[in-house]
């Protein structure tokens, strides 16, 4: 079946570093792959998506390329914030699908 | 668009009790999903509906549990005879018709269950 295999955190980042988020994906056909953030006492947030091979999806400073050829969608940051500690899941939904399968997350504590 | 809202966002139930879970999705979106998510795992897929018909159900979803959606606007889920295990974060979402080639879905803040 589908999976999404995401690193585990957590992962401790001091303010305005780099942050990447590996994510690989096992799925048939072609999906659409998509990062949300869940911040603290909050509901899941959809950050960025991208539909087809090599779209980029980028939103809030977040950035993730869908390469088909090794089958990830790693989510990256170039100088992270402190209202960037959330934790981040990985997710694909088959084409005209009905159900997202996430990856396990991943939690990101940036101190200042 | 007040977004999807969920209540209630704490139950707290001893085993064996029913309990009953309410989603109100963004509305004109045709479509419902509920999820589960247990403590330091990924959401898990439990249902769909598009409009009232729910098109899908996961094994997850054991005979305890039932999901209605029956005007097509809100859904309820319901959890007969709880036992510890069903202890749980339940995330509702919703997504309107086919757009930019995804089903965009939209989450609500969850339902968390505590069952002792």
């Amino acid at each position: 079946g589908d999976s999404v295999t995401q690193m585990e955190g957590p992962v401790t980042l001091s303010e305005e570093a780099f942050l990447t988020i590996n994510c690989t994906y096992t799925a048939t056909g072609y999906p659409s792959l998509f990062w949300y953030v869940q911040y603290p006492g909050e509901g899941l947030q959809l950050l960025l998506k991208a539909t087809k091979a090599d779209d980029k999806g980028s939103n809030k400073g977040f950035e993730a390329t869908y390469r088909k050829e090794t089958t990830s969608f790693h989510l990256e940051k170039g100088s992270v914030q402190v209202s960037d500690s959330a934790v981040y899941f990985c997710a694909l939904i088959k084409a005209a699908g009905n159900k997202l399968t996430f990856g396990g997350g991943t939690r990101v504590l940036v101190k200042p | 668009d007040t977004g999807v809202s969920q209540d209630p966002r704490h139950k707290i139930t001893k085993r064996g009790q029913n309990v009953t879970f309410r989603c109100d999705p963004i509305s004109e979106h045709n479509r419902l999903y509920w999820y589960r998510q247990t403590l330091g795992q990924g959401p898990e897929f439990l249902t769909y509906f598009q409009n009232e018909a729910q098109l899908e159900k996961s094994r997850l979803l054991s005979d305890r549990f039932s999901a209605e959606r029956p005007k097509g606007s809100f859904s309820t889920l319901e959890i007969q005879r709880t036992e510890q295990g069903d202890s749980a974060m339940y995330l509702c979402a919703s997504s309107p018709s086919f757009r930019d080639g995804s089903y965009e879905q939209y989450f609500g803040p969850g339902t968390r269950l505590t069952v002792t």
